[in-house]
């Protein structure tokens, strides 16, 4: 079961380059969220999606973007890569119909980002 | 607004020592509480779970009570392997429709 992949796993970006962190599940999950995690810190909630052609911020959107076309992909864009978004970035995803069993997350292996 | 807080490590125990690592939250309502688990260079896993007052999650040896009246989800394990050496992280779920709010996560490191 591939479950939720990824890629790339590690990029060195260029200040004011720009990339898309891919994100897939094959788990048919309605729900799907894109988090960075600082050294040291928590995870912060950048956007998520509660369905194909539905997006909503998270704590920290700013200098970021995303689109759901599919129930299945969830990309993340940077378009002016700056510094302060060095760091390891999750996707996951999350079932909806069971109000018990929705919000247990699955994660990637996640996407470590260096913007230098 | 909901948050969670956990202590802050990190936590260095020796093989089979008892584990407790604590987390309390903030929230209105009745919220789902979980414990991850994020092994080296890996996402993280659900490890458990427990949706209302009084319900213990339990898995791998790991278990934690949910505490309405102290507003508390306490991980505990009666003897760490090396194994379970990770980073651990306190969420929550404030209600079905929203994202979960996660603790800032506790380094864990067991040695033989």
């Amino acid at each position: 079961n591939a479950g939720v992949t990824q890629t790339p796993k590690f990029r060195i970006l260029k200040i004011g380059q720009s990339m898309t962190l891919q994100c897939t599940q094959d788990m048919n999950h309605n729900y799907m969220y894109w988090y960075r995690q600082d050294p040291g810190m928590g995870l912060k909630l950048i956007y998520y999606s509660v369905g194909a052609g539905i997006t909503d911020k998270g704590e920290v959107p700013n200098g970021y973007n995303v689109s759901r076309s599919t129930t299945e992909d969830f990309p993340l864009r940077l378009e002016l890569a700056a510094p302060s978004q060095t760091s390891v970035y999750f996707c996951a995803s999350s079932y909806s119909r069971d109000s018990v069993a929705k919000n247990i997350q699955y994660f990637g292996a996640g996407t470590r980002l260096s913007v230098l | 607004g909901d948050s969670v807080t956990q202590m802050e490590g990190p936590v260095t125990l020796s093989e089979e020592a008892f584990l407790t690592i604590n987390c309390t939250y903030t929230a209105t309502g009745y919220p789902s509480l979980f414990w991850y688990v994020q092994y080296p260079g890996e996402g993280l896993q659900l490890l458990l779970k427990a949706t209302k007052a009084d319900d213990k999650g339990s898995n791998k040896g790991f278990e934690a009570t949910y505490r309405k009246e102290t507003t508390s989800f306490h991980l505990e394990k009666g003897s760490v392997q090396v194994s379970d050496s990770a980073v651990y992280f306190c969420a929550l779920s404030p209600s079905r429709d929203t994202p979960l709010v996660f603790g800032k996560g506790t380094r864990l490191s067991v040695i033989a």
